[in-house]
């Protein structure tokens, strides 16, 4: 099993509906983090969270939300979608002190 | 804020050598990661910098200089599965990591 598994891996909708993306991960970090990922623009990191009574807003948070309901669960939230949320989003988790991520496998999310 | 700049496209041949600079602009610098991403997969993670100098893994070398701003990613005795995007990420000391738009790598027999 992955040590980072994200939910759903594909996701089609349609402008106005609320999405959810959910991540876990059984490496035992405090550390996890949401980023988006649009071709020609990299990474970008939408929220991040250090203990599950510390939630960060990233570069790019505006129409997210995060919830974090355990130590292991950091899930994405997309109020009302719209089409340019279309982009593949990764989760990440990282020991404290490190420079290493540990990404999922990703999840594709298309707003039409 | 925090901003990255490298090349946006690489090309090299099999067996060579190549490097993939990095420039960063960041207030509370703590350190610079590499990663490797495939088409359709997952970044992984190459190194990690936080003191000036080389870091060897393998095939591959990350360079650090702070007072530059400044880091390079070697990748010697290329082979073609070494072609993809290649990321460097500043972690600031906040803790958080900010990629740069990466650079495509591609290996040619």
């Amino acid at each position: 099993d992955a040590d980072v598994t994200q939910t759903p891996r594909n996701r089609i909708t349609k402008t106005g509906k609320r999405i959810m993306l959910e991540c876990s991960q059984t490496k035992g970090h405090d550390r996890m983090y949401w980023y988006r990922q649009d071709p020609g623009l990299g990474l970008r990191l939408i929220y991040y969270s250090f203990d599950v009574k510390d939630i960060n807003k990233g570069e790019i948070s505006d129409g997210y939300s995060v919830s974090r309901q355990a130590q292991a669960k950091f899930s994405l939230s997309l109020e009302s979608a719209i089409p340019n949320q279309t982009a593949l989003y990764f989760c990440a988790t990282s020991a404290q002190g490190t420079g290493e991520l540990f990404f999922g496998e990703g999840s594709r999310l298309t707003v039409l | 804020g925090q901003s990255l700049e490298q090349p946006s496209e690489v090309t090299a041949v099999e067996g060579a050598i190549v490097q993939i600079n990095c420039t960063y602009q960041t207030s509370g610098f703590y350190g610079l990661s590499w990663y490797q991403q495939h088409d359709g997969g997952a970044p992984t993670f190459l190194s990690y910098n936080a003191l000036d100098g080389l870091e060897e893994t393998g095939r591959f070398s990350s360079f650090l200089s702070r007072s530059d701003s400044y880091g390079y990613l070697l990748l010697q005795e290329l082979q073609m599965k070494d072609s993809a995007s290649y990321f460097c990420a500043v972690k600031s000391n906040t803790g958080k990591l900010i990629f740069g738009q990466g650079t495509t790598l591609q290996v040619k027999p």
